[in-house]
């Protein structure tokens, strides 16, 4: 079975500087990748996604990740944050052998500070 | 916005009651969902369909039913609530499973006392 974890349960960082939310996932056949983000009091809303190709995706609102095989990760970046970037945000991994059974990560709650 | 929406919104129970929460969709997709989300958790799948009257379950599918009697509508029954599943509760639609992301509903607060 596909497991994700997130690294970080937390994550503060100031208004306009870099930001890494970083994701890891173990599975023995070939993988979906997605990052949701939820804002307060919101359900989920797909920010990217890595099916196959290119290991850099780019996203919504700025937000881009790059696949890497070897070290079976799937970081979620941004260079410069925004005050209205402070949600949660989840990993999930999605296995082409077990449809319709997505498993998400803990989630991580980015917090801007101005 | 997918069109999800999920009712009611917000309810509170008592500890052996049953309760049903409603998942509706307009997007005429195949593939409907219900998660549970708890802090430190994530969401965690219960039940699944792939179809009308085609349902699986979760990874925490004990104390909950699902049936899918339209391609709209998914409902979910706590048999007997109890508080350990106090939890806000997602629906999630989707065209197909793997490549294709899925559509969150708003959620539904759910308290049982």
């Amino acid at each position: 079975a596909q497991s994700v974890t997130q690294l970080d349960s937390q994550v503060p960082v100031f208004e306009e500087a870099p930001v890494e939310l970083r994701c890891n996932y173990s599975s023995s056949v070939s993988v979906y990748l997605f990052w949701y983000v939820q804002y307060p009091n919101q359900g989920l809303q797909l920010l990217l996604k890595y099916l196959s190709g290119s290991t850099l995706v780019k996203g919504i609102n700025g937000f881009e990740a790059e696949f890497n095989k070897s070290q079976t990760s799937f970081h979620l970046r941004k260079p410069s944050v925004h005050i209205s970037d402070t949600a949660e945000y989840f990993c999930a991994v999605e296995v082409s052998t077990n449809a319709g059974k997505s498993t998400f990560g803990d989630g991580t709650t980015l917090t801007v500070k101005p | 916005d997918a069109g999800i929406t999920q009712s009611p919104r917000h309810k509170v129970t008592e500890t052996g009651t049953p309760v049903t929460l409603r998942c509706h969709q307009t997007e005429n997709h195949r593939y409907m969902y219900w998660y549970r989300q708890d802090p430190g958790h994530g969401l965690r799948l219960i039940h699944y369909s792939y179809g009308v009257k085609d349902t699986d379950k979760g990874e925490v599918s004990d104390g909950y039913s699902v049936s899918r009697s339209k391609t709209e509508d998914f409902l979910l029954t706590l048999e007997s609530a109890t508080s350990s599943q106090t939890s806000v509760y997602f629906c999630a639609i989707s065209e197909s499973p793997g490549a294709y992301e899925q559509y969150f509903g708003p959620g539904t607060r759910l308290t049982v006392t």
